[in-house]
């Protein structure tokens, strides 16, 4: 079983304020990461995936690191508003003999007050 | 664009019922994905398939078959359910291919399952 850890768990911070979250992994047979938005009652719905060490993507407020010798990536989300509220998922993407195989962390549950 | 479709969105079973979780997708992706959500676990991968024709276990594989019928349909089946597998059920398809960027998956509405 891959070993995918997402910390802080859960996370409440009131709107404006900047959160970051931290997703470690196994850095061998790397392939790619992935990040997921999950709000309650949704569909999963990607926000990056990234493939380079070093690699930094943005969209919006939300931006995004890769430390594939390390095996970890941060996610980022500058000035917090409310429908930010939701889980917050990591998958590494890992090489098998038969293909690729996403297997991911438990999440950060960020809620937003206002 | 239907994207991924699941079917049924919610079923209720009794224990030792079985029943088939379809799944079809439209977007012509190779690799396909049966994964569970349970509450404080995130979601976890029952089976992967990465072509027509192969599949794979995940972390929790015990209690369910698939088959990958071809390239649009992968399907999940529960040949005696337990209550231990009531979940909610969610599939996913993803573009893989060698030196692929994209490979982001794209998942269902889900099937919200509920063993008795």
């Amino acid at each position: 079983i891959l070993n995918v850890e997402q910390s802080p768990q859960s996370l409440h911070v009131q709107e404006g304020d900047s959160t970051n979250f931290t997703c470690s992994f196994p850095s061998s047979n790397f392939y790619a990461l992935h990040w997921y938005r999950w709000e309650t009652a949704k569909s999963p719905e990607a926000l990056f995936v990234m493939t380079l060490n070093g690699d930094e993507k943005k969209k919006g407020r939300i931006s995004a690191t890769l430390n594939t010798k390390e095996g970890y990536s941060y996610l980022y989300i500058k000035g917090s508003q409310p429908e930010d509220s939701a889980t917050y998922l990591c998958a590494p993407d890992i090489l098998t003999g038969g293909g690729n195989k996403l297997t991911f962390g438990t999440g950060t549950q960020l809620k937003v007050e206002l | 664009n239907a994207g991924v479709t699941q079917t049924p969105k919610f079923q209720v079973l009794k224990t030792g019922q079985s029943m088939t979780l379809q799944c079809a997708q439209d977007m012509n992706h190779n690799s396909m994905y049966w994964y569970r959500q349970d509450p404080g676990m995130g979601l976890r991968l029952i089976y992967y398939s990465a072509s027509e024709g192969t599949t794979d276990k995940g972390e929790v594989p015990n209690g369910y078959n698939v088959s990958r019928l071809n390239k649009r349909e992968f399907s999940l089946r529960l040949e005696s359910a337990a209550p231990s597998q009531t979940s909610v059920y969610f599939c996913a398809s993803s573009e893989y291919r060698w030196k692929q960027l994209n490979t982001e998956a794209f998942f269902g509405q889900g099937t919200r399952l509920t063993v008795v």
